[in-house]
């Protein structure tokens, strides 16, 4: 089946420090894969996607690429701030199918 | 920027008792969706609507949950008996069409506490 697996949080990182957020998956077909941020008290809100192999998400300074060959979507940034503490998601669909969450990471910036 | 919106934002309820969760999607949206998050889990789908048709609800337990979305607009979800183990983050969520490939844009959601 198709299922997505995330680092475990918390993270904590100081502020400007270099994020990553591995994201691994396991899918049937090809897949598009995506992150989605949920701040506190917020819903959940797409960050980036990238639909095809190589294809590389960026949003917000945040960037993933679809590694195909390591079947993985790692998120980074280069300098974290405090405003991009929340939890992340990785997720992905295959054609109609419906999303995959994973469990989400929760990520903590101090100042 | 138009908004899911959901209604309560909270709810507490005693177990065996009935609740209810509404939800308006964004406007001209025709996909919506149910999903239960619990605590430190992803979203899991609970139900799918077409317009007012459901396409899946393979999650969703039927003995005590059941979803309408009548005209094709907003939805209600409910529970009915609440058990201990329903407390969780009940999200909506809209997209414009029914690929899930499009973009999903998710209301702030409505806690449920089951006592």
């Amino acid at each position: 089946g198709n299922s997505v697996t995330q680092m475990e949080g918390p993270v904590t990182l100081s502020e400007e420090a270099f994020l990553t957020i591995n994201c691994t998956y396991t899918a049937t077909g090809y897949p598009s894969l995506f992150w989605y941020v949920q701040y506190p008290g917020e819903g959940l809100q797409l960050l980036l996607k990238a639909t095809k192999a190589d294809d590389k998400g960026s949003n917000k300074g945040f960037e993933a690429t679809y590694r195909k060959e390591t079947t993985s979507f790692h998120l980074e940034k280069g300098s974290v701030q405090v405003s991009d503490s929340a939890v992340y998601f990785c997720a992905l669909s295959v054609g109609d199918d419906k999303i995959i969450f994973g469990k989400g990471t929760r990520l903590h910036i101090l100042p | 920027e138009a908004e899911v919106a959901q209604s309560p934002r909270y709810k507490i309820t005693e177990k065996s008792q009935a609740v209810a969760f509404w939800c308006d999607p964004i406007s001209g949206h025709a996909t919506l969706y149910w999903y239960r998050q619990i605590l430190g889990q992803g979203p899991e789908l609970l139900v799918q609507f077409q317009d007012e048709s459901v396409v899946d609800d393979s999650q969703l337990p039927k003995d005590r949950f059941s979803a309408e979305r009548l005209k094709g607009v907003d939805s209600t979800l409910k529970i009915q008996p609440a058990e201990l183990g329903d407390s969780a983050m009940y999200l909506c969520a809209s997209s414009l069409y029914r690929d899930q490939g499009e973009k999903l844009f998710f209301g702030s959601g409505t806690q449920l506490s089951v006592l």
